[in-house]
């Protein structure tokens, strides 16, 4: 089942905060971050395990509550580079990914100077 | 390092025609994946492999075949197209329980 992100799109002015939410109505192993900038390929973010382990290169931080089957990707002093729209994927199970993630339908994000 | 490669990048085909989409990596990778990637929907995965030899279905696999001879490459096959396959295809690959990387996309038109 497609997890939801919310917001669906958000602007904001060069240098301020951003929140995306990622949710499911079915228990979650692992939840993954990309951002994917306007006709170019999804690009790896970040990690995020059951048990609280993190993976990522980015300077990006992100929470994973596992109780409520949420996750949120926290984007602080916003640069304009940031600009793209951000998905979530889950996995169901601990296959390493070798099922496949199930992603949402994405969070617009717009950087103005 | 190319990391994943896909070709065509863009293809026109009329419907009833069939194609074949290459995707082929670099890095070793045990899994790959096909998604397809349409306006309003996120990234919805077609079918996938765990390995060399195997392979299985995703979310939305009619219509698509696909085979993993070798661990480098996975292709996707459309026998007979149809317009409601006209989307962006994107192939990925990833080691064991880490991120995708993802290649550049093919863009398909089914007229």
């Amino acid at each position: 089942q497609q997890p939801v992100q919310s917001p669906q799109a958000v602007i904001l002015r060069e240098g301020e905060d951003a929140v995306i939410n990622c949710s499911s109505s079915k228990a979650l192993y692992s939840v993954h971050w990309y951002r994917q900038k306007h006709g170019e390929a999804p690009v790896f973010l970040m990690i995020l395990l059951k048990g609280g382990e993190q993976k990522g290169h980015e300077k990006i931080s992100a929470s994973f509550n596992e109780k409520k089957q949420q996750s949120s990707l926290y984007l602080t002093a916003s640069q304009l580079s940031y600009s793209g729209t951000y998905f979530c994927g889950t996995e169901k199970g601990p296959g390493g990914g070798a099922d496949g993630l199930t992603f949402g339908k994405g969070t617009h994000l717009i950087i103005q100077p | 390092n190319a990391g994943v490669t896909q070709t065509p990048k863009f293809r026109v085909l009329k419907t009833g025609q069939s194609m074949t989409l290459l995707c082929a990596q670099d890095m070793n990778h045990e899994y790959m994946y096909w998604y397809r990637q349409d306006p309003g929907m996120g990234l919805r995965l077609i079918h996938y492999s765990v390995g060399e030899g195997t392979t299985a279905k995703g979310e939305v696999p009619d219509g698509y075949n696909v085979s993993r001879l070798k661990k480098q490459n996975f292709l996707l096959g459309l026998e007979s197209a149809a317009p409601s396959q006209t989307s962006v295809y994107f192939c990925a690959s990833s080691p064991i329980g880490y991120g995708y990387t993802f290649g550049s996309g093919t863009r398909l038109t089914v007229v």
